[in-house]
């Protein structure tokens, strides 16, 4: 069955570094891990998206291990901007684009 | 802001009602895509549209039925809905359909529907 699992939350205080898994055993061979943020009352944000091994850009990481079963999304110095829920998103094979069950990320002052 | 935008953001309807929700692109994308997000649950994705064509159905009742004129709107008609149809409907859209590398999806803000 594909499914993608992740913690459902997690606390943090500002300035630490957060990181957040998200399994997926049957990922499609040839596709890609994105994850994405939203905030309340609105629709999810495109954070990182990557293939395999580490991804970073300007606001996160994205390391993937070489058997690709899951992800690991790293948010250095994080602050309360930061409060949010996190998605994974993953295509299963046969267009079964599935969104991870989400992590609600809670910054504390 | 997205480019993506959805009408109305809130909407209140009987179970005898018919209504439709709006989206609208303005990035020149390819494909647009309807989800369903219920309370405490994840994203659920409804249709895909590429290039005006549906490519996906995931089981959706036939209640919910889509309509994509050009590549920049997508509407979603409904029609005598149940009170369990009651969540926040996502617009969105990317270059190409997923699948392709930095198939990045923007989403609108969402319409909130409920139920009565």
């Amino acid at each position: 069955l594909a499914k993608t699992t992740q913690p459902i939350s997690m606390d943090s205080y500002e300035g630490q570094e957060v990181n957040i898994t998200c399994s997926h055993n049957n990922i499609a061979t040839n596709d890609y891990i994105t994850w994405y943020q939203q905030f309340p009352s609105q629709g999810p944000r495109f954070i990182i998206q990557g293939y395999k091994t580490k991804v970073t850009n300007e606001v996160a990481s994205l390391f993937i291990p070489a058997d690709r079963k899951s992800s690991t999304l790293s948010l250095p110095r994080v602050s309360l901007s930061d409060t949010a829920v996190y998605y994974c998103l993953v295509n299963f094979g046969n267009e079964k684009l599935t969104f991870g069950t989400g992590t609600r990320l809670t910054i504390i002052p | 802001e997205t480019g993506v935008t959805q009408t109305p953001r809130h909407l209140v309807m009987g179970m005898t009602n018919k209504k439709s929700l709006k989206c609208e692109q303005h990035l020149g994308h390819n494909a647009m895509y309807w989800y369903k997000q219920s309370a405490k649950k994840p994203l659920e994705l409804m249709f895909v549209y590429n290039f005006k064509e549906q490519t996906e159905n995931n089981s959706v009742p036939s209640r919910f039925s889509p309509e994509c004129p050009n590549s920049s709107h997508l509407f979603l008609h409904l029609h005598t809905l149940q009170p369990e149809d009651s969540a926040l409907y996502l617009c969105a859209s990317s270059q190409d359909k997923w699948g392709n590398s930095h198939n990045e999806q923007f989403f609108g803000p969402g319409t909130r529907l409920t139920v009565l």
